[in-house]
């Protein structure tokens, strides 16, 4: 089964609203946590790097105020998308270490956003 | 549904020598077939990808893949390896068509000798 749950699997919402996603590690704690976005037809694009208990590490050209990922527990991630619109329709994942060395890696089944 | 089996946890390879890291996949339709790499600790990082065309893919720090329907495997190969290619491989697939998520293998933890 699932070591790693995303919910929700799918989600539309109105233009302007927030949503939020969630990372799930089942049965270990993460203290490293990676979130992605996927564009159709295009490759995953690492967005931010979660830490538990401090602040999330940005990739260049995301936007932090639109993006806000909290990472409050070992075993649970959030990414919010703030003011959302059409463009940020994507498929988003997220992934999880296992062990401090990342030698582990558990991905969730992933979460697509449609703003309508 | 789609699926993608990495039949190796670990691959050891000698430096200089040709490297191989195993990939087969499930789906319905085309496929759509990517590699990536994750170095301890970092996110991961994009190496190739098929669609369509020539079987044969050339990707970033000299990885190629090999496309073979027959065998739906999608082997992920360099000629020559280097200590720093030492890291965790992905291969993951999805439908060609239509809104469908990405799905990944177990990953292959690749290990250069020097």
């Amino acid at each position: 089964g699932a070591v790693v749950s995303q919910h929700p699997s799918w989600v539309i919402c109105k233009s302007g609203t927030s949503v939020k996603i969630e990372c799930r590690s089942l049965d270990f704690q993460a203290t490293t946590m990676f979130w992605y976005r996927q564009f159709p037809k295009q490759s995953l694009m690492l967005m931010a790097t979660s830490n538990e208990g401090s602040k999330a590490t940005y990739e260049q050209g995301v936007e932090k105020d639109k993006f806000l990922i909290n990472h409050a527990s070992l075993t649970l991630s959030t990414l919010t998308v703030t003011s959302a619109h059409p463009e940020d329709s994507s498929f988003y994942i997220c992934s999880a270490s296992y062990d401090r060395a990342g030698n582990t890696i558990y991905f969730g089944e992933g979460s697509w956003l449609t703003v309508v | 549904a789609q699926s993608v089996a990495q039949p190796e946890d670990q691959v050891n390879v000698a430096e200089g020598n040709p490297l191989t890291v195993k990939c087969t996949y499930s789906v319905s339709g085309n496929p759509y077939l990517f590699w990536y790499v994750q170095y301890p600790n970092r996110g991961l990082q994009f190496l190739l990808k098929y669609i369509t065309g020539d079987n044969l893919v050339k990707g970033s720090y000299g990885f190629e893949a090999e496309f073979n329907k027959s065998q739906t495997s999608f082997h992920l190969k360099k000629p020559s390896a280097l200590v720093s290619d030492s890291a965790l491989y992905f291969c993951a697939v999805s439908r060609l068509v239509g809104n469908t998520p990405l799905v990944f293998g177990k990953g292959t933890r690749l290990s250069v000798i020097a």
